[in-house]
């Protein structure tokens, strides 16, 4: 089954730092991009960032563009986000999505983890 | 304010054919693939097209994707009570060197 886990979200002060995972199981993880894709609370989808296969090409938002850092590890079948600079508005659930292709630049977002929550809260 | 405009609500009856747009710009819609999704309260998205017209296996033919210009098409035919959802759509801009969304359409079966 594919499945996509994220971990280490909680609870943080404004300017502090956090960094998320994600672990994928039952597919190559190396032969496809992945992405975080974030949802605010009573809103719409954010796209964040994005890495192709290999991490040899990286995508972010302008709204994290500096502070936040997209990674991935192949050997451990794993992504991650480390969020630095957190702001109020980063606060949301945020997804890890696994991409139709190997780019970033791909077709479509065809897994999904079940989301972790961020909140950024003085 | 998102980059892509959707309308924020579709409604339909139960054994009709509903559509819901989704209004790029050339460097969007008009130069990429269009991808679109529904999600259920609490969970997370799911993908229902890909490639613009192309559905992952298990989504039934029920739905299907078109482009024209800046601006993209889901139909869905034969509405059933579960497609009560919001549906957003999605594109590479190659302005922004990055992914972008819809605001999303609430979808109400009448």
């Amino acid at each position: 089954e594919v499945q996509l886990v994220e971990s280490g979200g909680g609870l943080v002060q404004p300017g502090m730092s956090l960094r998320l995972s994600c672990a994928a199981s039952g597919f190559q993880f190396d032969d496809f991009g992945m992405h975080w894709v974030r949802q605010a609370p009573g809103k719409g989808l954010e796209w964040v960032s994005g890495l192709s296969w290999n991490g040899g090409t990286i995508a972010y938002a302008d709204s994290v563009k500096g502070r936040f850092t997209i990674s991935r590890d192949n050997a451990k079948n794993s992504l991650y986000l480390n969020m630095n600079g957190l702001r109020p508005e980063d606060t949301a659930l945020y997804y890890c999505a696994k991409d139709v292709t190997l780019a970033v630049s791909g077709t479509g977002f065809d897994t999904w983890g079940q989301g972790i929550l961020v909140t950024v809260s003085s | 304010q998102s980059v892509l405009t959707q309308p924020p609500s579709a409604s339909g009856t139960p054994g009709q054919r509903v559509t819901i747009s989704c209004s790029g710009r050339n460097s969007n819609i008009g130069s990429n693939f269009v991808a679109w999704y529904r999600q259920l309260p609490g969970t997370a998205p799911k993908l229902l097209i890909f490639n613009t017209n192309l559905r992952p296996s298990g989504v039934p033919d029920r739905f299907s994707g078109s482009k024209s210009g800046t601006s993209a098409s889901l139909a869905i035919s034969g509405l059933q009570s579960d497609d009560e959802a919001e549906y957003y759509c999605a594109a590479w801009d190659d302005s922004l060197s990055g992914w972008v969304f819809g605001g999303g359409t609430r979808l109400t079966v009448l």
